[in-house]
């Protein structure tokens, strides 16, 4: 099975901040790659599909990046409704998940 | 609108049986890999299980093997996942996901709790 390692687990940024999530696969998985957010009690909300293109209705500040085993989600000025949970996920065979970053109020 | 509406979590006793219900609507059930997913309380997502488009191949993680069977009804758009012997550990949010191709969405979920 391919195993998702994401990093950090925990992030602290203050708004506008710039901010960067990194997932590794364990073996290619093209570009088969989705980022989630997920606040408390809810359901994880796609952000990025296909390792870069952006959700409809997703504000552009979230972009993806990367193909084969390295992928980054970003957010280019973070703001008070980010602070939250976030999940890479890979679909290239049967799903797998990073282990989460939380990103908290410095 | 595309929507995926789960239903038949609740409580039940260890080595107990649920049958979960994913209701499709707004897209081409038909198209669609199938699988559930699950969130245990404070924990991060698990994949469940997953089924194909028309259900030639399915897939199940390690710790369900034997105890959870998927099964999809394309004609009444409906995905389900009939859950026995259960044990505490399989206390979790259970949602219902679908991808074709890049695409992928999500239900809102259904809490199971496994308590005596």
């Amino acid at each position: 099975d391919i195993q998702m390692t994401q990093s950090p687990s925990t992030l602290s940024a203050s708004v506008g901040d710039r901010v960067t999530i990194t997932c590794r696969a364990s073996q290619s998985i093209s570009s088969w790659l989705a980022w989630y957010q997920q606040k408390p009690g809810k359901a994880p909300r796609l952000l990025i599909y296909k390792a870069s293109s952006l959700e409809s209705g997703v504000p552009s500040r979230f972009s993806g990046s990367g193909s084969g085993t390295e992928f980054t989600l970003t957010i280019s000025s973070l703001q008070p409704d980010d602070f939250a949970t976030y999940y890479c996920q890979q679909y290239d065979s049967v799903w797998t998940f990073g282990q989460g970053t939380k990103v908290e109020i410095k | 609108e595309v929507q995926l509406v789960e239903s038949g979590g609740g409580l039940v006793q260890p080595g107990g049986s649920l049958r979960l219900s994913c209701a499709a609507s707004g897209f081409t059930f038909s198209s669609y890999w199938m699988s559930w997913v699950r969130q245990a309380p404070g924990k991060g997502l698990e994949w469940v299980a997953n089924i194909k488009q028309d259900g030639s191949e399915i897939y199940y993680v390690d710790s369900v093997k034997g105890r959870f069977t998927i099964s999809r009804d394309n004609a009444k758009n409906s995905l389900y996942l009939q859950m026995n012997s259960l044990r505490a550990e399989d206390t979790a949010v259970y949602y219902c996901a679908g991808n074709e191709m890049a695409t992928i969405v999500w239900g809102q979920g259904t809490l199971v709790t496994v308590s005596s």
